[in-house]
Order: structure tokens, then sequence, then C-alpha cells
């Protein structure tokens, strides 16, 4: 599966758009991108996934360029609640049994 | 409710102990995964199931882990002679089998080895 990178914290504040940036420079034609949040004492959430160009959600939206090499999630007017850990996978899920790897994800903080 | 539901929620118990949790998917849905998340880090993947069958494990889960599922609904995870490093949280997914990378995930239950 292809390495990301993607920062390790980010604070914002309420109302504002957070935008996290994934680094995949390893994503391979069959990969998809896809994006968990994870809530303290909670199992992470599926958020958004997409393969290119523009995924946009009741949630959040992801944005692909067409190298693919990166991909940004997009949070719009965030609140407290929104508070979390974001992950950025990267894989061909069908052909790896569904299996997701996670790396360290990104911690936002959401002020008041 | 019809989400994955784990139990126990937390479990504390000696080292040496034998531990066994249980998870229980959605309902219709043929694969079930077993991670294990520990603090500050994401997730990794132990072992998955289509159905009743085991299809993969990996490395991490040494041979004091055993993990089943009988019926191919719910499954329960078994650590034998636990050690303070099995302490984490351990997380149940599932999926269908159709699904491209989402998977709908427990609440977990929060292992602590003394």
């Amino acid at each position: 599966l292809a390495k990301t990178t993607q920062p390790i914290s980010m604070d914002s504040y309420e109302g504002q758009e957070v935008n996290i940036t994934c680094s995949h420079n390893n994503i391979a034609t069959n990969d998809y991108i896809t994006w968990y949040q994870q809530f303290p004492s909670q199992g992470p959430r599926f958020i958004i996934q997409g393969y290119k160009t523009k995924v946009t959600n009741e949630v959040a939206s992801l944005f692909i360029p067409a190298d693919r090499k990166s991909s940004t999630l997009s949070l719009p007017r965030v609140s407290l609640s929104d508070t979390a850990v974001y992950y950025c996978l990267v894989g061909a899920f069908k052909a790896a049994g569904n299996k997701l790897t996670f790396g360290g994800g990104t911690r936002v903080l959401v002020k008041p | 409710d019809t989400g994955v539901s784990q139990n126990p929620r937390h479990k504390i118990t000696k080292r040496g102990q034998n531990v066994t949790f249980r998870c229980d998917p959605i309902s219709e849905h043929n694969r079930l995964y077993w991670y294990r998340q520990t603090l500050g880090q994401g997730p990794e993947f132990l072992t998955y199931f289509q159905n009743e069958a085991q299809l993969e494990k990996s490395r991490l889960l040494s041979d004091r882990f055993s993990a089943e599922r009988p019926k191919g609904s719910f499954s329960t995870l078994e650590i034998q002679r636990t050690e303070q490093g099995d302490s984490a949280m351990y997380l149940c997914a599932s999926s269908l089998a159709a699904g491209v990378g989402e998977q709908y995930f427990g609440p977990g239950t929060r292992l602590t080895v003394t």
C-alpha cells in the first residue's frame, strides 16, 4: 500500500475551513484515497473516498490533483465537535481484501 | 441501532490471564476485521474474516492470539497469557465484501493488563 504523509496536528477556530493535505507520491493506478475521522475513545468513521478530481458529500470535500500524488480533505465551517484525528489512507482496497492501513493521522483541534 | 457492537468496552486483567472479546458486526456484512490501536497511533490490522473463513492474519497476531467467527456472524478475539504489551484498544469493523475502503467500526474494547 502507498505510504502517506500528513501533518501531525492542526489548530483552527470555529467557523473556519480546515484543509488537510496528504502526500502519497507512490500511489498506484488502482489505489483509492480514503479519509477517516476518529474521536477519542471511539472507532474511526469513514468520511469520504475518491479516485480523482473532486468528491463532495454532506461532511467534507476531497480534492485530488491530476497526478494524484496528494489529496486535500476540506472541512467547511468547522465546529468544536470536529475536533478529532483525521486519517488519510491509500490503497487498492479490493485487492488487499479491504484491509486498511492507517498512518499516524492529523490531530485537528478546533478552538472557540 | 444496527451498528457494530463490541463487548466488553473495558477490560482490566492481570498479566498471564486469558481474555476474550466479542464483536457483533452489521448483520448483512460479510467481512469482519480486527484492529489494535495503541495510544497516539493509528489502528493496526490484525486479521479479517469473509463469512466464517479467516483469510488473513497480520504478523502482529502472535500465537497467543486467536480469532473465530464460527457462524459467519459474531466474532471473538482471545488473548492467552496476556502481557503488558497487549494493553491497547481492540477495534472491530465490518464491511460488505464488495466495499472499497469503507468499513464500519465498533467503539472498541480497551484492554489494560496490569
